[in-house]
């Protein structure tokens, strides 16, 4: 069974300008999160959909957002870019939603903001 | 404020030896604790976990103990081998009974030495 799917891999982009990154779930996998990874702040919770409901929220800025699609694929959306938004995107399936589930995380999508 | 923290950020052990790499949470409500191992360029790979009703539990040269009377956990690996090289994070579930939420420790960064 292929594991989760990230992509792109790298991404540069300006000061700005936003982004558009991707994620597909492992297959039958119905929940899909999104983290963020830093050095300075490690790893940091931005959002979970399930079912293409966003079922929580971390403590990111509206400029942060994202979406899921039926299929269980999900993207998420960067606006207006700023240096500090430099970092490892990481998504993450699991069957469903909840306390107990165990979550597999894709490879990343390296953003560079520049 | 949500915290897992990591008591120590490295440590280095002579590959055949056993590690214990500990956690502190402070979230007396969680419930799902997870072991994470994380290689360069990789995302993080599901190790073990352990629900709160558990005390300890095994997997292939692994063990995740948990004491919840002082929140903490510790992850020890059995015969250490430079494959083990990598960082490991700690990360409880604290979403409500239907959304999934992982905060995560800083991580500990294990070398083992040939």
């Amino acid at each position: 069974k292929a594991g989760v799917t990230q992509t792109p891999r790298y991404l540069i982009k300006t000061r700005g300008q936003q982004v558009t990154l991707s994620c597909s779930p492992i297959s039958g996998h119905r929940s899909v999160s999104w983290y963020q990874q830093t050095p300075g702040q490690g790893l940091q919770f931005l959002f979970e959909y399930f079912s293409e409901t966003q079922r929580n929220k971390g403590n990111f800025p509206g400029r942060f957002s994202g979406r899921q699609f039926s299929n269980s694929r999900s993207e998420m959306n960067v606006s207006t870019l700023e240096l500090g938004d430099s970092a490892l995107y990481l998504c993450a399936s699991s069957l469903y939603s909840g306390t107990n589930e165990k979550l597999f995380f894709g490879s990343g999508t390296q953003l560079s903001v520049l | 404020g949500e915290s897992v923290g990591l008591h120590l950020p490295t440590l280095s052990v002579q590959e055949g030896d056993n590690s214990i790499i500990n956690c502190a949470y402070s979230n007396s409500a969680s419930d799902y604790f997870i072991w994470y191992k994380q290689e360069s360029g990789k995302g993080p790979q599901f190790i073990i976990d352990i629900r709160s009703n558990m005390d300890k539990r095994q997997g292939q040269r692994v063990t995740v103990l948990l004491n919840k009377t002082v929140k903490h956990l510790s992850l020890q690996i059995a015969a250490t081998q430079p494959g083990d090289s990598a960082v490991y994070f700690c990360a409880e579930n604290r979403g409500s009974s239907n959304t999934g939420k992982l905060i995560f420790g800083q991580g500990t960064t294990l070398q083992v030495k040939p």
